[in-house]
C-alpha cells in the first residue's frame, strides 16, 4: 500500500533559522511522483514542487531546497534562513504513475517566530 | 493560464439545510476535477473525483454528492448538512493524464451550525 508519513507534527523555529520539514513515503512501484504544498493561513493549497521517481538531483528554488533520497524513501524540504511569510502548514504527497488520486501526508505545521 | 474558482468563500449553514458549493476551472479542457475536506487542524480528505461530464467516483461514504454537468464545473451537494459537515472544503484541478499535478482553489469555508 501506499503511504506519506510526516512524523513532525508541528514545528517553531526563530526567524532566519534553517529548518528542515520530513517526508517518508512506501510504494512498491518503480514510476511514481512526489510534490510539495503549502498551505498559509488563508486556506489555499500552493503547489511546490514535483519531482519523479527517476530524478533523485536536489533541487534549490531561492530559500527551498528539497532532498530526494529513494534509498530512504525520503523527500525532504528545507527552507533556508526562514522569514515570518513561510508560517504554514506544509504537506508532502505522491502519486503512482497513471494514477489520478494524489496521497497527501498529514501536513506538518511550521511556525516561524519574529 | 488556468485558473480555478470556488464559491461561496464561507458558508454558514443551520443542521438540515441544503448545500452547493461550486467550483470551475478557466483556461483547460477536460480537466480532471477533486473535492477535498479538510476538518480543523487536520489533513486533506478526498471526497469525490471526475475524470469526464457525468462521471462522479466517491471516496467517502456520506450525505454528500457531487456532479459534473460541465466540463469545467463541479458541484458538491447535500440535501441535510449534518454537524460533521463542517470544515475546509477545497476543489482542485489536473489535467487528464494521470500522475499529474493538482492544483487547488481558494476554498470554501463551511460552518454548520
Amino acid at each position: 500500500a501506499q503511504k506519506v508519513t510526516q512524523a513532525q507534527t508541528e514545528i517553531s523555529v526563530v526567524e532566519k533559522e534553517d529548518v528542515t520539514l520530513d517526508c517518508v513515503y512506501e510504494t512498491r512501484d518503480t514510476t511514481y511522483y512526489l510534490f510539495w504544498y503549502k498551505q498559509p493561513p488563508s486556506g489555499e493549497l500552493v503547489f511546490l514542487i514535483r519531482r519523479n521517481s527517476f530524478d533523485e538531483q536536489n533541487e534549490i528554488s531561492g530559500r527551498y531546497s528539497w532532498n530526494f533520497q529513494k534509498s530512504t524513501s525520503s523527500f525532504n524540504f528545507t527552507i533556508t534562513a526562514s522569514q515570518v511569510v513561510d508560517s504554514a502548514v506544509y504537506f508532502c504527497a505522491l502519486i503512482m504513475n497513471r494514477d489520478d488520486k494524489i496521497i497527501f501526508g498529514k501536513g506538518t505545521r511550521l511556525h516561524i517566530l519574529p | 493560464s488556468q485558473t480555478i474558482h470556488q464559491w461561496p468563500a464561507t458558508l454558514v449553514q443551520p443542521v438540515g439545510s441544503p448545500l452547493s458549493l461550486e467550483c470551475t476551472v478557466e483556461g483547460t479542457s477536460n480537466p480532471n476535477l477533486y473535492w477535498y475536506r479538510q476538518a480543523a487542524g487536520r489533513g486533506l480528505q478526498l471526497l469525490f473525483y471526475s475524470v469526464g461530464i457525468g462521471q462522479i467516483s466517491s471516496e467517502v461514504p456520506q450525505n454528500l454528492s457531487a456532479s459534473r454537468p460541465q466540463d469545467r464545473q463541479f458541484i458538491l451537494s447535500s440535501k441535510k448538512l449534518l454537524l460533521s459537515d463542517s470544515g475546509f472544503y477545497l476543489c482542485a484541478w489536473s489535467a487528464l493524464a494521470g500522475s499529474e499535478t493538482q492544483y487547488f482553489g481558494p476554498g470554501t469555508r463551511l460552518l454548520v451550525l
